[in-house]
């Protein structure tokens, strides 16, 4: 199946600074998504994004389909913004199957 | 609202038991998924379905069965061989073709004591 790495695996900043999280993956992708996992464990999405530029407030996304990897930009980081982000893909190749793998995650703590 | 709600918030039972974890939707999405979440961990694929009446297994399905009877709601049922079952569940649903975004439910915490 498809590999999906994140790094870093944990990161740590203070409030008003900016961080890049960045998502590789080892095959084609025709579904990317960036989520956010709160501390009470919800899951948000941020972004779909297979390809492209999208932004949202102080986060962006980038995916760079042709060279398999996504990043995702946190301007100005708040202490709300700490918590596990994931990036799950879903193989173009893999015809009618709607199956997503996701990352093992970055780990972000925010302190004020 | 739409979105997908899952019941109950937290779950306790003992070894040697059967238990149902509900995952019930509005959004009218065609796909639904189960995964698995151990602590400081990813997200694991137990069992997706694609349509009513039809489901595949995920990356650990052993220990885990599914139903999909109506389009609306997908049940795991965690069976007693499974051996370490003591994890956060959580239940997805995405639209037609299987793109565009994987919304989740707020989970259910099962704890065998």
């Amino acid at each position: 199946g498809i590999q999906v790495e994140q790094s870093p695996p944990d990161l740590i900043l203070q409030e008003g600074a900016n961080s890049t999280l960045r998502c590789n993956f080892s095959d084609s992708v025709n579904n990317l998504q960036w989520f956010h996992q709160n501390p009470w464990g919800q899951l948000i999405n941020l972004f779909y994004i297979p390809s492209g530029t999208k932004q949202n407030g102080r986060l962006s996304a980038t995916t760079v389909a042709t060279e398999r990897y996504s990043l995702l930009y946190i301007s100005s980081s708040q202490t709300t913004d700490s918590g596990v982000y994931f990036c799950a893909v879903r193989r173009a190749s893999g015809g009618s199957n709607y199956k997503l793998t996701f990352g093992k995650g970055t780990l972000l703590t925010v302190n004020p | 609202d739409g979105g997908i709600t899952q019941s109950p918030k937290y779950l306790f039972r003992k070894e040697g038991q059967n238990v149902t974890l509900s995952c019930e939707q509005n959004l009218n999405h065609d796909a639904m998924y189960w995964y698995r979440q151990d602590p400081g961990q990813g997200l694991r694929l137990i069992y997706y379905s694609q349509i009513v009446n039809d489901f595949q297994k995920g990356d650990i399905a052993e220990g885990y069965s599914v139903s999909r009877e109506k389009k609306e709601s997908f049940p795991l049922t965690v069976t007693s061989a499974q051996k370490n079952p003591t994890a956060f569940y959580l239940c997805a649903s995405i639209g037609t073709g299987g793109y565009g975004t994987q919304y989740f439910g707020p989970g259910t915490r099962l704890t065998v004591l």
